[in-house]
């Protein structure tokens, strides 16, 4: 059984500050989605990675896939108040020219950033 | 290019009762996932549909099914109502199994059993 593991679950800052949310995992992925989620709405899709040691930049936000593909990144840079969301990491399995379908989802982190 | 929509937004229901939601994909795109969103508990896989088929299903019991029609939207069905279904069910499409799998999502339905 594949796992994602997120942490840190909660973050709290003051707007202007840095962050980073870490993705790890035992098992490899052949990608790597990070979703955001407003309370009620379904995850927007932020970036796939798909390449070991790919780093992906989306504004302020950085994301990066660990060289093993088993481990991901979030950064985010001098955050602002409408940062404020539920942050999910998803792995998927690709082989053989085939999707295995499912994503497996990380608990999510609930980052408030307060003016 | 209109996303993925789900149908009802909201629904409540009885212990035992039985439930449909549905969900249309984004055009062009042939695979449809659903999953579980309880409280607290993060998003569970459901099923995955691709080309009408059932390809893959998560560890639900069997009340828990659904179809994909020609037109590649979907419903899911869930039977004998409990009070842990409880959730928000989402829905989301991809371009399909020789793809890498970026999933897009649906609003969700809200479900809540009393």
């Amino acid at each position: 059984t594949q796992l994602l593991e997120q942490s840190p679950q909660f973050l709290s800052i003051q707007e202007g500050e840095n962050l980073t949310v870490y993705c790890n995992s035992s098992s490899v992925f052949s990608s790597l989605q990070w979703y955001r989620q407003e309370p009620g709405e379904g995850p927007v899709l932020l970036v796939t990675v798909v390449t070991g040691g790919e780093v992906k930049k989306l504004k302020r936000l950085t994301f990066q896939f660990g060289d093993a593909r088993k481990d991901s990144s979030l950064h985010i840079t001098a955050a602002q108040p409408g940062d404020t969301g539920l942050y999910l990491c998803a792995g998927g399995i690709f082989a053989g020219g085939t999707s295995y379908g499912k994503l497996t989802f990380g608990q999510g982190t609930i980052l408030t950033v307060h003016p | 290019e209109a996303g993925v929509t789900q149908s009802p937004t909201h629904l409540i229901k009885t212990r035992g009762q039985q439930v449909t939601l549905r969900c249309s994909p984004i055009s062009g795109h042939t695979s449809v996932y659903w999953y579980q969103q309880a409280l607290g508990l993060g998003l569970q896989f459901l099923l995955w549909y691709d080309e009408g088929e059932e390809r893959n299903r998560g560890n639900f019991p069997p009340r828990f099914s659904g179809r994909q029609f020609p037109n590649y939207s979907s419903e899911l069905n869930v039977n004998a109502l409990a009070l842990e279904d409880s959730a928000l069910y989402l829905c989301a499409s991809s371009l399909g199994t020789a793809s890498i799998n970026e999933q897009f999502f649906g609003p969700g339905t809200r479900l809540t059993v009393l």
